[in-house]
């Protein structure tokens, strides 16, 4: 089972440069979250989406865009990478409140993003 | 989402029960309380949640105090695999306005022995 699925893994980033990362779930997930987790710190929430067409702002959503044009597939992009959004970005899915109400997010494996 | 309190550290002998405290004393009557998982350098993993009643599955207990305002999560035989940080996460309905967020604390890292 694939579950929830990442990439990159690793990425190095030079100050300025724009990249996107790729959410992949098999679960037919409605919800779905990007998380940022940095040394010492919990995950915090960047963006989420409850469902296909749809994003919202989280807690920390400044220098990230996202998109869910796919239901399976949740893009988080940063235009003009700084040093600051160096951490470790893990992507999740759950259920929607319809599906079964207080479903887990399940996550991914990260990726570890390092900007220069 | 109600505040949790974990403490920092835990030992537990390899084989032994693993008992996980959590004070979550101004919980609301409609806030589950979750139970996950971060292997280093890994995704957090779901272990189990429950409102109310006490709760089991294929990974661990969760007990839940009368009055909700703590719980123990419990592995039964614990493994050097059971190795990471444990995090008690409370929240509302992912229906209501907190749209599912899970807020992660400083957890309590479970180390396993020998």
């Amino acid at each position: 089972n694939a579950g929830v699925t990442q990439t990159p893994k690793f990425r190095v980033l030079k100050t300025g440069q724009s990249m996107t990362l790729l959410c992949a779930q098999d679960m037919n997930h409605e919800y779905m979250y990007w998380y940022r987790q940095d040394p010492g710190m919990g995950l915090r929430l960047i963006h989420y989406s409850v469902g296909e067409g749809t994003t919202a702002k989280g807690e920390v959503p400044d220098g990230y865009n996202v998109s869910r044009l796919k239901k399976q597939n949740f893009l988080l992009g940063l235009e003009s990478a700084a040093p600051s959004q160096t951490s470790v970005y893990f992507c999740a899915s759950s259920y929607s409140r319809g599906g079964g109400g207080n479903q887990p997010q399940h996550f991914g494996d990260g990726t570890r993003l390092s900007i220069l | 989402d109600a505040k949790t309190t974990q403490p920092p550290s835990m030992d537990c002998a390899e084989g032994r029960a693993a008992n996980l405290p959590c004070n979550h004393s101004t919980i609301s009557g409609n806030e589950y309380v979750y139970w996950y998982r971060q292997i280093h350098s890994q995704g957090p993993q779901y272990i189990i949640h429950g409102l109310k009643n006490n709760e089991t599955n294929e990974m661990a207990s969760l007990i839940i105090t009368e009055d909700r305002k703590s719980s123990t999560l419990i592995l039964p035989h614990a493994t050097l695999r059971d190795t990471a940080v444990y995090y008690c996460i409370v929240r509302v309905d992912a229906g209501g306005t907190s749209y599912g967020k899970l807020t992660f604390g400083q957890g309590t890292i479970l180390t396993v022995h020998p």
